[in-house]
């Protein structure tokens, strides 16, 4: 069964430093996602991203936030200068015509301290 | 703004009974509804889903009913399994695939053995 691939599983950083954060998406998708969830809430869609560029974005995802897919197969999202509440799970997924749903990632565990 | 409500934080079910687990939505212009379900340290895994069109989909042990007049949905689980015990996440999207879903809380089942 095809997957998404996340790298690190978890990722500590100091507050005010930057972290990229890496997904491999399954290889004939085409719509790509970034969502979080902080400890105990709800999933949060963060960003959608298609044609090399980004079709929707909500309030979280400010100037701090960006994303990339710098070749055919990462996708990428960057905070520029974390802060406490940046801690949560980010979670990529992708989505390829056909399918009923998006396929996730297991996650990567973002801890600022 | 709580578009997508679960409004049981958690459900404990015997094996072999039925799980139903409930979802309400505000939104009307929702057309396309999942159920997720998330095991610890693991993203979430597409179960189910319904289109606006229809009011019922099932697959295998898993039916989800869709009542848009009330603009509830339900996941039933029958029979229950302890391998079924995890966090469900109903999502809500404005139309199938590509758009982004809209999370509830979650609804935490516990099958007992």
């Amino acid at each position: 069964e095809p997957e998404v691939t996340q790298t690190p599983s978890h990722q500590v950083t100091q507050m005010g430093q930057e972290v990229i954060l890496r997904c491999v998406p399954i290889s004939n998708h085409l719509y790509f996602y970034w969502y979080r969830q902080i400890l105990g809430q709800k999933v949060e869609f963060l960003v959608s991203f298609y044609n090399n560029e980004i079709s929707e974005k909500s309030e979280i995802f400010d100037d701090q936030f960006s994303v990339e897919r710098p070749d055919g197969s990462n996708f990428t999202l960057k905070i520029r200068s974390t802060k406490l509440e940046d801690s949560a799970m980010y979670f990529c997924a992708s989505y390829g015509f056909g399918g009923y749903g998006y396929t996730f990632g297991s996650g990567t565990r973002l801890t600022v301290v | 703004d709580q578009q997508v409500k679960q409004n049981s934080p958690s459900l404990s079910v015997q094996e072999g009974r039925i799980s139903i687990l409930n979802c309400d939505y505000t939104n009307s212009m929702f057309d396309y509804f999942l159920w997720y379900k998330k095991y610890p340290a693991e993203g979430p895994t597409f179960l189910i889903s319904i289109s606006s069109i229809k009011d019922k989909n099932e697959d295998g042990r898993f039916t989800v009913f869709l009542n848009k007049s009330a603009k509830h949905l339900s996941l039933h689980i029958v029979p229950s399994q302890p391998g079924d015990s995890a966090v469900y996440f109903c999502a809500a999207s404005k139309t199938s695939g590509t758009y982004k879903y809209i999370f509830g809380t979650g609804t935490r089942l516990k099958v007992l053995a």
